[in-house]
């Protein structure tokens, strides 16, 4: 497997737009997390899914940010409209079956400018 | 609120000597503690974990201990390696829940 996969690495965008942030989980993985690392908060949980159903959103900072889990392959979190101060990287990761860690993607370096 | 702590956001260590990452934690109820490692612009990766019902776990040169009581859990690397060099994350869970982390401890292994 190739691990988490997620797209795109690096996104540089103007405040006010919208951006899209996309996560493959591994195969048979049946939890879904969405953080985003900061330095005053660390790995920051926004949102996580299991079964494609999403579990606990309270992290998500404010209506701007939504997430959506169509099927257990594809996810997607969404910031409408980007501000400046959601320039952070996000991470996707995933778990399931006997496995107690969590594995986690290559992350999105998101610049709003 | 932080559940999971960890106090120091660096750490200077000499190459060969013993790294002591340190994490404390508030809920009781966590079943699972886990350490991760993360380099510049890579995702975190797992490096060692340890179960609530026991006190240490050893992988190489990686230790993990759990003191329950004080809730506290703490990460040994002996010896020490420049590519040790890297942010650990503590990390703590309830089975079939969500992971919480730490903000990070920056290790510098210098030669």
């Amino acid at each position: 497997d190739a691990g988490v996969i997620q797209s795109p690495r690096h996104e540089v965008t103007e405040m006010g737009q919208e951006v899209t942030l996309r996560c493959k989980p591994i195969s048979g993985h049946d939890y879904l997390f969405w953080y985003r690392q900061t330095m005053m908060r660390g790995l920051e949980l926004l949102i996580y899914f299991n079964n494609n159903v999403p579990i606990d959103d309270s992290g998500m900072p404010e209506d701007r940010f939504s997430a959506k889990m169509p099927n257990a392959s594809f996810s997607t979190l969404k910031i409408q409209p980007s501000e400046p101060r959601d320039s952070a990287v996000y991470f996707c990761a995933s778990t399931g079956g006997a496995n107690t860690e969590a594995f986690f993607g290559q992350g999105t370096r998101l610049t709003v400018v | 609120d932080q559940q999971v702590k960890q106090n120091s956001p660096s750490l200077s260590v000499q190459e060969g000597r013993i790294s002591i990452l340190n994490c404390d934690y508030t809920n009781s109820m966590f079943d699972y503690f886990l350490w991760y490692k993360k380099y510049p612009a890579e995702g975190p990766t797992f490096l060692i974990s340890i179960s609530s019902i026991k006190d240490k776990n050893e992988d190489g040169r990686f230790t993990v201990f759990l003191n329950k009581s004080a809730k506290h859990l703490s990460l040994h690397i002996v010896p020490s390696q420049p590519g040790d060099s890297a942010v650990y994350f503590c990390a703590a869970r309830f089975t079939g829940n969500q992971f919480y982390f730490g903000t990070g401890t920056s290790l510098t292994v210098i030669p």
